[in-house]
């Protein structure tokens, strides 16, 4: 299996903030990566498609990046509703795999 | 809009089978655009795809699972199910159901999820 590893497992922020979480592949996995957000007691929701691609409603101030093995989520100017969890998930081979997530809290 | 929704048991008894549905309202399970996948979350393992279906009715199972998961597709009722054997505490957990998406394989549409115990 694919493994994928996610840094920090934790971040304190502030509104405002700019902040950026890593994923890193345990082999290539070119741009098949995708980003979610989980709040408490909800399913998670996929923000980023294909390392780059924003999904139709999430705001720009969400960004992908990377390819190969390794890859970044950004968030700049972080709004209240953004404190939450986040996780990436491979798409390249199957079993499709998830990192542990990063919880970004105050 | 597309909603999918799980339901099944809460409580399983240790080394019986873990059953659950999944119902696809406002669109159709025979779009060829997409798997029905199974994903649960636990503390201890983060989030698991444990496998998917077409509607045709290929199957692709996590090999971790493989032994013990069937997973099956009702196009006439617009859903498909689960079914885990043998379960013990380590298989309770959030199951979701979700929508992927065959040529990106990411998860674009998500159930509310159901937590299910294993517990004598």
């Amino acid at each position: 299996d694919i493994q994928v590893t996610q840094s920090p497992s934790s971040l304190s922020a502030s509104v405002g903030d700019t902040v950026s979480i890593t994923c890193r592949a345990s082999q290539t996995i070119r741009t098949y990566l995708n980003w979610y957000q989980q709040k408490p007691g909800q399913a998670p929701n996929l923000l980023i498609s294909a390392a780059t691609s924003l999904q139709s409603g999430v705001p720009s101030r969400f960004s992908g990046s990377g390819s190969g093995t390794d890859f970044t989520l950004t968030i700049s100017s972080l709004h209240p509703e953004d404190f939450a969890t986040y996780y990436c998930q491979q798409g390249q081979i199957a079993p499709w795999t998830f990192g542990q997530g990063t919880k970004v809290d105050i | 809009q597309v909603e999918l929704q799980e339901s099944g048991p809460g409580l399983v008894t240790p080394s019986e089978t873990l059953s659950l549905t999944c119902t696809i309202s406002g669109g159709s399970i025979s779009s060829g655009d997409h798997y029905w996948s199974w994903i649960r979350q636990s503390p201890g393992k983060g989030l698991e795809w444990l496998g998917y279906i077409y509607y045709t009715g290929n199957t692709y199972y996590n090999p971790s699972l493989r032994s013990r998961l069937f997973i099956s597709v009702e196009t006439s009722k617009n859903e498909f199910s689960l079914r885990l054997s043998a379960v013990t505490a380590a298989d309770s957990a959030i199951y979701y159901c979700a929508r992927q998406r065959t040529y990106v394989a990411d998860f674009d549409l998500w159930g509310r999820g159901t937590l299910v115990a294993v517990s004598s």
